[in-house]
């Protein structure tokens, strides 16, 4: 298993461009995740899915877009980049397949994004 | 509410001491708390977790201890060594209800263990 993989690994915009960051995962996961992380903020939880065609906002969801259509993929959409969505973006899956289930996420190795 | 408090945000630590983690939370209903470790470019990764049943949890030479009363939790690394370097973040979730047991995460503790 590739566990979960996200591209690009760098990327540098100009304000006002769009983009979209890709996430896949091949553990059959039915929850996905992804979070920012800004120097000394930890992690915050931009959108999630709970399944194909289910998804919902988190902490910080504003400037950002997700859809989710198949289990495997999870791409987050940004629109109108500006500097404050300088950060590094991580994608996360995990079972959940029951209430009580399995809690560990598991992590992609990111992607270090940076708005000019 | 569903702030999670860590301290310290930096720790420096010689080989073979003890690294000590902290931990504080407000909401109750809180019924998951790990810990990540995540090396420099790379995801966060699980390190150890633990549920509010049990007071302490332990792993090799990590050992997370619960104060449920305090709403306060710790990891601690005995016999820290150079390859313990990393930032730790801790987390907590509640498995019912509308948050879909989503983590919130504090805000890190980088590590350094010097040799």
């Amino acid at each position: 298993n590739a566990g979960v993989t996200q591209t690009p690994k760098f990327r540098i915009l100009k304000i006002g461009q769009s983009m979209t960051l890709q996430c896949t995962q091949d553990m059959n996961h039915n929850y996905m995740y992804w979070y920012r992380q800004d120097p000394g903020m930890g992690l915050k939880l931009i959108y999630y899915s709970v399944g194909a065609g289910i998804t919902d906002k988190g902490e910080v969801p504003n400037g950002y877009n997700v859809s989710r259509s198949t289990t495997e993929d999870f791409p987050l959409r940004l629109e109108l980049a500006a500097p404050s969505q300088t950060s590094v973006y991580f994608c996360a899956s995990t079972p959940r397949a029951t209430k009580v289930g399995t809690d560990t996420q598991y992590f992609g190795p990111g992607t270090r994004l940076t708005v000019l | 509410q569903q702030q999670v408090k860590q301290s310290p945000q930096s720790l420096i630590v010689q080989k073979g001491g003890i690294s000590i983690i902290n931990c504080a939370y407000e909401n109750t209903a809180f019924d998951y708390f790990p810990w990540y470790q995540q090396f420099p470019g790379k995801g966060p990764a699980l390190l150890i977790a633990i549920r509010p049943d049990v007071s302490e949890k332990k792993e090799g030479r990590f050992t997370i201890s619960f104060n449920k009363s305090a709403k306060q939790f710790s990891l601690h690394i005995m016999d820290s060594q150079p390859g313990d370097s990393a930032t730790y973040f801790c987390a907590a979730s509640q498995s019912y209800g509308g948050s879909q047991g989503n983590l919130i995460f504090g805000k890190g503790t980088k590590l350094s263990v010097k040799p």
